[in-house]
């Protein structure tokens, strides 16, 4: 069965600390992963993509981590802000079709002052 | 600024009626999604079109129906509302091609609520 499993489900920290998310994987044959950032409320809108040739990408204070070998993939957030509170949701696409889109759960990460 | 525009943010419905969740598109997407979002589950897709007047089903369907009479527009249909049904819904849209390369374009969502 496809799946693709986040960690931890909630997590708590404060502004300017760093934080990672994980994201780990099942799916088969693997096409891209990418994170999403979901805030209370509205839809989730894209962070980070990556292939499968890809390791590492940033967008600014997100680094997004891939080792395709294990399966499994992170996001880092540098100097957290209080804007940062959100649910982050791991989507892994498959190859072939029209929908072959796996989500995670998400994580949700608040800041607090 | 392109755009997926739900109908409405919020809406209160009893139980037996029939609801209509609308969905607009601005960026000729080719292909429109409908999911369903609750706590400790994800998203869950519902239904996806990837053409005007196609439609396939999703992973839970059942209770549903859906409309794409033109390109822009994907709407959900709750035949006799449940409450069950109570969820936050949110529409997509996407390019046609790789699959998930090009990323989903979320609407703000629709939270549903069935008394």
């Amino acid at each position: 069965k496809n799946q693709v499993e986040q960690s931890p489900q909630s997590l708590i920290i404060l502004e300017g600390k760093n934080c990672t998310l994980q994201c780990n994987y099942t799916v088969s044959p693997f096409s891209n992963l990418r994170w999403y950032k979901q805030d209370t409320g509205r839809g989730p809108v894209s962070l980070t993509i990556m292939t499968f040739s890809e390791n590492t990408k940033s967008n600014g204070r997100y680094t997004a981590t891939l080792d395709a070998d294990t399966k499994q993939s992170s996001l880092h957030i540098t100097a957290s802000q209080l804007s940062d509170s959100a649910s982050y949701i791991c989507v892994v696409s498959v190859s072939g079709g029209a929908n072959n889109l796996f989500f995670g759960t998400g994580t949700r990460l608040t800041v607090i002052p | 600024d392109v755009k997926v525009t739900q109908s409405s943010r919020y809406l209160v419905k009893r139980t037996g009626e029939k609801v209509f969740l609308e969905c607009v598109q601005d960026m000729d997407h080719e292909n429109m999604f409908w999911y369903r979002q609750d706590p400790g589950l994800g998203l869950r897709l519902i239904y996806f079109s990837y053409d005007v007047k196609m439609k396939e089903k999703g992973d839970i369907p059942e209770g549903y129906s859906v409309s794409r009479e033109k390109k822009e527009r994907f709407s959900l249909i709750l035949e006799s509302a449940s409450t069950n049904q109570t969820s936050m819904y949110l529409c997509a849209s996407s390019l046609s091609g790789r699959v998930g390369y090009y990323g989903y374009t979320f609407g703000s969502g629709t939270r549903l609520t069935v008394v």
